[in-house]
């Protein structure tokens, strides 16, 4: 089945700086790779998703790319705010649809005033 | 509102006893799931449904089971809880329109048992 690596556990920047986190996976059939954000005592919510098809996506302060030769995909987040601060997700799916999503193991991201 | 609904928002109960977390949701979605997570770790597919009287296992072995008798309810059951169980559980939908499926999930429900 498919593994999802995320990288790394925990990533604290400074306010206003950039942030970056990595997922790579195993399975060359993925092609829907999904980002979620869950904040402190919250419930995860979906902030930015991706197919195969396509190489970059960006969403405001959001982007997401794809190396599908090198099976790794990345979130970058720009001028970061305190309200960025939460646990990311990334996952890879084979199919279009949820239950076919494995999730990476998280990203802390902690915000530094 | 459309939403998806969990209840309890907390639950603390004794190791043996039956427990029944509710999950609601007026999305109007097919597809159900379960996932049970510890804070602040990753998600793991427990449970999910494709609609009604469909259930399938996830990719996490569970001793809870589960029931779709109608679209907008999806309950999980454990029949004689045990500390090991203490975890949050998430319970979520996904929109099967458009490309892709988002889920969207619940508040949770955090399950300690003694």
């Amino acid at each position: 089945g498919e593994n999802v690596e995320q990288h790394p556990s925990t990533l604290s920047v400074q306010e206003g700086d950039s942030a970056v986190i990595k997922c790579t996976y195993s399975d060359s059939a993925s092609n829907y790779f999904p980002w979620y954000k869950q904040e402190l005592g919250k419930r995860p919510q979906l902030i930015i998703d991706i197919r195969s098809n396509v190489g970059e996506k960006k969403d405001q302060r959001i982007a997401v790319t794809l190396n599908k030769t090198a099976k790794h995909f990345s979130l970058h987040i720009t001028e970061t705010q305190p309200e960025d601060s939460a646990v990311y997700f990334c996952a890879a799916s084979i199919t279009r649809g949820a239950d076919g999503l494995t999730f990476g193991k998280g990203t802390h991201l902690i915000i530094q005033p | 509102e459309a939403d998806i609904y969990q209840t309890p928002r907390y639950l603390v109960i004794g190791t043996g006893k039956k427990i029944t977390l509710e999950c609601s949701q007026t999305m109007g979605h097919d597809k159900m799931y379960w996932y049970q997570q510890d804070p602040g770790m990753e998600l793991h597919l427990i449970h999910y449904s494709y609609g009604v009287n469909s259930t399938e296992k996830g990719d996490l072995s569970s001793e809870s089971t589960v029931s779709r008798i109608r679209t907008e309810h999806f309950p999980l059951t454990l029949e004689s809880a045990r500390p090991s169980h203490t975890s949050q559980y998430l319970c979520a939908s996904s929109d099967p329109t458009g490309r892709n499926e988002k889920l969207f999930f619940g508040s949770g429900t955090q399950l300690s048992v003694l």
